[in-house]
């Protein structure tokens, strides 16, 4: 069975300290690997799209690696304004916007 | 350009009645997908379609639950004889094209059955 699986559950950092997220996957079949950013109330707001291993995205504080069975997210010197849940969702066959998602990490930065 | 547009944001039903949940969009796209997000879980894919036309419906309940998007206006998520466990956050996302890099999402409805 397909499966995405974030962690942590939730991390608490103090602006500045560095620290990375995981996304570990068991599907078949891959077709890219998605990073999402969630605020509470909010829609899930695209970050990263990763299609290989070995391939790496950067964005501001954030960025994405991808290899044949995890992805990343390192986050550096986070600020207050990162607090968020991050959400890892994967693509298989041929339909991309079928999405398969973890449970994602919450995410507190504090000043 | 709007993005996704849902509505209601927020919609409170007692058991037993219907849910209609609407989704516009992003304009030029064609492609729809809802999720759902219950309590404490992950979003979880309900059904993809195309204008008039249900793609993938694998994620959908077999029973009470239908989508449809029709060739003018939105896309309509429709939940008869609503049960509290129907509670959750229900999301739509579209993209252009099925193979597109990503999907783009709307803010939600939240169905709450009291």
């Amino acid at each position: 069975e397909d499966q995405v699986t974030q962690s942590p559950e939730a991390l608490r950092l103090q602006e500045g300290e560095s620290s990375s997220l995981n996304c570990s996957y068991t599907v078949s079949g891959l077709r890219g690997l998605f990073w999402y950013r969630q605020d509470p109330g909010k829609g899930p707001e695209f970050l990263f799209t990763l299609y290989s291993a070995g391939e790496e995205k950067e964005k501001e504080r954030l960025k994405a690696t991808l290899t044949k069975k995890e992805s990343f997210l390192h986050i550096t010197a986070p600020k207050p304004e990162d607090s968020a849940t991050y959400l890892c969702a994967v693509g298989r066959g041929s339909t991309l916007g079928r999405l398969y998602f973890g449970r994602g990490t919450q995410l507190t930065v504090w000043p | 350009n709007a993005g996704v547009m849902q509505n209601p944001r927020h919609l409170v039903r007692r058991r037993g009645q219907e849910a209609r949940l609407r989704c516009s969009p992003m304009k030029g796209h064609s492609h729809v997908y809802w999720y759902r997000q219950l309590p404490e879980e992950g979003l979880k894919f309900m059904v993809y379609l195309q204008k008039e036309n249900i793609i993938d419906e694998s994620g959908m309940p077999k029973e009470r639950f239908s989508a449809e998007f029709p060739k003018e206006g939105p896309s309509i998520l429709r939940i008869q004889q609503v049960v509290r466990g129907d509670s959750a956050a229900y999301f739509c996302a579209s993209s252009l094209r099925t193979d597109d890099t990503e999907a783009f999402f709307g803010q939600g409805t939240r169905l709450t059955v009291v």
